[in-house]
């Protein structure tokens, strides 16, 4: 257990509001991500961080931000969320000891209407 | 982009049965790490592999690092029932930076009781 959570788990929204995704973890990992993942596409990512307040976009982050103030606390937001965003978000650790192990958390189910 | 290609996309199997899915990319890769999906849930790291030519087992799983670094392989012995779900593998590949993990799309498993 990575010790990583998830809320919120399941989320319906409209088109146009904004969504914020939070991902804890309970122990210190320097390396966190947030990913999502649709049928056909596998899991791709959208933004990580490598420390508090140092961030990196991935191969699909427009419509996406990220915050990270706190160790233990990375935020994914969706400014204006779209239907296109429907999807199943994963956070992951890493805890960059010379490793490229990631782990996952549970997963929240987001729907836009 | 880098991509990873695995195969087959998906199998149905009966109980007991031994299963094998491979992982090919264009490129050379430093680690394979290969993943399993409960519906549901988040992917749960299965085997890590470091060193070309390497072969890992966890129980009834076992894993290899192709000697040209280009590909790797799974095989899993005597299927039951739990072993349902999607297999991933994944690879911080020389294109990336080590931080970032390339996965493939998935081998979605099926076992027949």
């Amino acid at each position: 257990d990575a010790g990583i959570t998830q809320s919120p788990r399941h989320k319906v929204t409209e088109t146009g509001t904004p969504v914020t995704l939070r991902c804890h973890q309970t122990e210190n990992h320097r390396y966190m991500y947030w990913y999502r993942q649709d049928p056909g596409h596998g899991l791709r990512l959208i933004h990580y961080s490598y420390g508090v307040k140092d961030t990196d976009k991935g191969e699909v982050s427009d419509g996406y931000s990220v915050s990270r103030s706190k160790t233990e606390d990375f935020l994914l937001t969706l400014e204006s969320a779209t239907s296109s965003q429907t999807s199943v978000y994963f956070c992951a650790i890493r805890s960059g000891t010379g490793t490229y192990e990631q782990y996952f958390g549970p997963g929240t189910r987001l729907t836009v209407t | 982009g880098q991509q990873l290609n695995q195969s087959p996309q998906s199998m149905f199997i009966q109980e007991g049965e031994d299963v094998s899915m491979n992982c090919t990319s264009s490129s050379i890769f430093n680690t394979w790490l290969w993943y399993k999906q409960d519906p549901g849930e988040g992917p749960v790291l299965l085997i890590a592999l470091y060193k070309a030519g390497e072969l890992t087992s966890n129980g009834r799983l076992t894993a290899q690092f192709g000697i040209t670094r280009k590909d790797s392989f799974l095989n899993i012995s005597a299927s039951i029932p739990s072993d349902v779900g999607i297999y991933f593998c994944a690879g911080p590949g020389e294109e990336t930076s080590g931080s970032r993990l390339t996965f493939g799309e998935g081998t979605q498993l099926t076992v027949n009781p």
